[in-house]
């Protein structure tokens, strides 16, 4: 079973939110990815989390806020977010062990628009 | 830096026949791994093969195989007996195994399979 469950499927928010996006998996893995992706082009990294500590952030901007609770569960936190984020949110996960290729599975994603 | 090249944006092919998407690579690392991803109108981001590098043995998933040419540092897809499923955004992608977590990907591919 290689599933990464992602919620919403959709979100539209105004400015002056705070909204979350959530992804799951129970595939006992224990490195997790947010992205951002564009529409026709290639999902851009955000945040790394491995063993439930952040190892990456790709420079992104504060009103992004990661958390990850457990080993199984990413969220992203948003808020005051602007138009031009708007954009397809994509979870990945992935086994993060020596012998493992570190092999990338993605969820969904949550396709954002912000108003 | 690893970078990913995928020069042809666009293809088009008829069903049932074969085509060959294109990938070339840049790296200095030796052992690294090489992905193509499958991303459909639905926008899920589905793995459809897979590469170790240190492996002369190309990769094959039912009809899908690659040609890796580690020298050359290609690595392109064929699909065989294109089906209208098929039709979608493809990205070749890039890790090493040193544990840098990054996925980098090329811009994409826009596939078509005609009936």
């Amino acid at each position: 079973d290689t599933e990464v469950t992602q919620t919403p499927k959709h979100l539209v928010m105004g400015m002056t939110n705070k909204k979350s996006l959530k992804c799951e998996q129970h595939m006992g893995h224990r490195a997790m990815y947010w992205y951002k992706q564009k529409a026709k082009k290639p999902p851009e990294l955000m945040f790394v989390y491995s063993y439930e500590k952040l190892s990456i952030n790709e420079s992104v901007p504060s009103r992004f806020s990661p958390e990850c609770p457990n080993s199984s569960l990413l969220n992203l936190h948003l808020h005051a977010l602007q138009p031009e984020d708007s954009a397809l949110y994509l979870c990945a996960s992935s086994q993060k062990t020596s012998a493992s290729s570190d092999t990338q599975y993605f969820g969904p994603g949550t396709r954002l628009t912000v108003l | 830096a690893q970078t990913v090249t995928q020069s042809q944006p666009e293809m088009s092919v008829q069903e049932a026949e074969t085509v060959t998407l294109s990938c070339t690579y840049d790296t200095s690392e030796s052992n690294y791994y090489l992905f193509w991803y499958k991303q459909p109108p639905s926008r899920q981001m589905i793995l459809v093969i897979r590469q170790e590098a240190y492996k002369q043995q190309n990769a094959t998933e039912n009809r899908f195989s690659v040609n890796f040419q580690k020298a050359a540092k290609s690595f392109s897809l064929k699909i065989s007996d294109s089906q209208l499923g098929d039709t979608a955004m493809y990205f070749c992608a890039f890790t090493d195994r040193g544990g840098s977590e990054k996925l980098v990907f090329g811009k994409g591919m826009k596939l078509t399979v005609n009936p």
